[in-house]
C-alpha cells in the first residue's frame, strides 16, 4: 500500500515553460513533505519542503504547493531548464509514519530543447 | 558540506554470496539509512541506524543485515545473495535523533548485480 504515490512516471516540458509535477499521499498524520532530485549514477539531493502549516514554499524557480483537503502536493519549475531533466522524487513524514521518510516511485522530467 | 561515500558504486556478485555494503558520512550525523531503488517502487527503506550499534528493521528487511560499530559507518550485509536483491543501494544520513523533520543525505549508490 504506497502512502505515497507519484502517477506520472516521466513528464517532457519544453525548454523555457512550467513543469508541474504532482504527488498524493494518503496518510493525513503527514505534516512535512519533500521534493528530492535525482540525477543518473548520483544519490538523490534534497530540493525543497514544506510543513503542514504553509500551502506555499518558494525557493528561486521551484515552487511547492500543498492542498491538504485533497492530500495532494505539486512542484512547480519555472522557467525549466535543461538541467532540470532529472527523476523528481516526493516524500513525506510525520508522527504516524514511525518517524521515517516515506518517498514515492519518482517521475523522470525530461526538458526538450 | 555533507559527504556521504559509499564503497562500491558497482558490484556483481553470484547468488548464495555473502555481500557487504558499506557508507560512510563525514559529518557527525546521528541517523543513517539504507534504501534501495528499483524502477516504479521509488526509494523503499531496507534499516536504519539513529545511534551507534543501534538499528530499526525499514519496511523490507527481509534478506538483510545491518551493522554501525562507529557512527561514521553503516554496513549492509546480504547473509546469502538471491538474483531479487540486483537493485541500486542508497546510503544516507541526517543530523538529529528526530527522524521525521530532517534532510536526508544521499551517496552516489552502488548497483548491485547478483547472477
Amino acid at each position: 500500500d504506497q502512502q505515497v504515490k507519484q502517477n506520472s512516471p516521466s513528464l517532457s516540458v519544453q525548454e523555457g515553460r512550467i513543469s508541474i509535477l504532482n504527488c498524493d499521499y494518503t496518510n493525513s498524520m503527514f505534516d512535512y513533505f519533500l521534493w528530492y532530485k535525482k540525477y543518473p549514477a548520483e544519490g538523490p539531493t534534497f530540493l525543497i519542503s514544506i510543513s503542514s502549516i504553509k500551502d506555499k514554499n518558494e525557493d528561486g524557480r521551484f515552487t511547492v504547493f500543498l492542498n491538504k483537503s485533497a492530500k495532494h502536493l505539486s512542484l512547480h519549475i519555472v522557467p525549466s531548464q535543461p538541467g532540470d531533466s532529472a527523476v523528481y522524487f516526493c516524500a513525506a513524514s510525520g508522527y504516524s509514519s514511525a518517524s521515517k521518510i516515506i518517498f514515492g516511485s519518482g517521475t523522470r522530467l525530461s526538458i526538450r530543447p | 558540506d555533507v559527504k556521504v561515500t559509499q564503497s562500491s558504486r558497482y558490484l556483481v556478485k553470484r547468488t548464495g554470496e555473502k555481500v557487504f555494503l558499506e557508507c560512510v558520512q563525514d559529518m557527525d550525523h546521528e541517523n543513517m539509512f539504507w534504501y534501495r531503488q528499483d524502477p516504479g517502487l521509488g526509494l523503499r527503506l531496507i534499516y536504519f541506524s539513529y545511534d551507534v550499534k543501534m538499528k530499526e528493521k525499514g519496511d523490507i528487511p527481509e534478506g538483510y543485515s545491518v551493522s554501525r560499530e562507529k557512527k561514521e559507518r553503516f554496513s549492509l550485509i546480504l547473509e546469502s545473495a538471491s538474483t531479487n536483491q540486483t537493485s541500486m543501494y542508497l546510503c544516507a544520513s541526517s543530523l538529529e535523533r528526530e527522524l521525521s523533520y530532517n534532510e536526508q543525505f544521499f551517496g552516489p549508490g552502488t548497483r548491485l548485480t547478483v547472477l
